[in-house]
């Protein structure tokens, strides 16, 4: 069975440092990845999302970048964070546009 | 590019009443179109889903149509009950240049009363 790990649970980083959420994937292979932030009221906003290897396709310019440097790994990451990086951050990933999305259990970040 | 828009909730209806929670989209290509569902503290999860135009989505009493010609796909049940009390999204997957991105609503909560 397929399965989704997203670590960490949750995250205080303060102002300008860097940051690293890393989302994996086992029991299958070259799915779609997708990185979302969560904010009540506002739903889940696409940050990213990816078919393939290096393959990173950004929704909103923002404070953060994504890679994918291996099939089944999808990493978030910020140079410097900015307070308002602080949120519910959530990885998820589906076989096709046209199969149910999985999604991890989700990263509280609170920059302070 | 692509978006969703679903109602504003919240909403709150009393049991065995019936539910519509609007969604429409804007897509530049042939989207599917889902509606997940966020009980209370857990995550999301797939209610139902749509593939290509007039097809009928439904799960748990739920059904939502794929309405090309609208572009809507709203959720319906005909009597709610205290255990779909939820957040529900509505949400559209499409295909841009090779990339598959996955496109969600702001939500909508629905508390139902007994």
């Amino acid at each position: 069975s397929q399965t989704i790990h997203q670590w960490p649970a949750t995250l205080v980083q303060p102002v300008g440092s860097p940051l690293s959420l890393e989302c994996t994937v086992e029991g299958t292979s070259n799915p779609n990845l997708y990185w979302y932030r969560q904010a009540a009221g506002r739903g889940l906003q696409l940050l990213f999302y990816s078919v393939g290897i290096g393959q990173i396709s950004s929704e909103v310019p923002q404070n953060l970048s994504a890679s994918r440097p291996q099939d089944r790994q999808f990493i978030l990451s910020s140079k410097k964070l900015l307070l308002s990086d602080s949120g519910f951050y959530l990885c998820a990933w589906a076989r096709s546009m046209n199969t149910e999305a999985f999604f991890g259990q989700g990263t509280r970040l609170t920059v302070v | 590019g692509d978006s969703v828009t679903q109602m504003e909730g919240p909403v709150t209806l009393s049991e065995e009443a019936f539910l519509t929670i609007n969604c429409t989209y804007t897509a530049t290509g042939y989207p599917s179109l889902f509606w997940y569902v966020q009980y209370p503290g857990e995550g999301l999860q797939l209610l139902l889903k749509a593939t290509k135009a007039d097809d009928k989505g439904s799960n748990k009493g739920f059904e939502a149509t794929y309405r090309k010609e609208t572009t809507s796909f709203h959720l319906e049940k005909g009597s709610v009950q205290v255990s779909d009390s939820a957040v529900y999204f509505c949400a559209l997957s499409d295909n841009q240049g090779g990339s598959e991105k996955l496109v969600f609503g702001k939500g909508t909560k629905l508390t139902v009363n007994p």
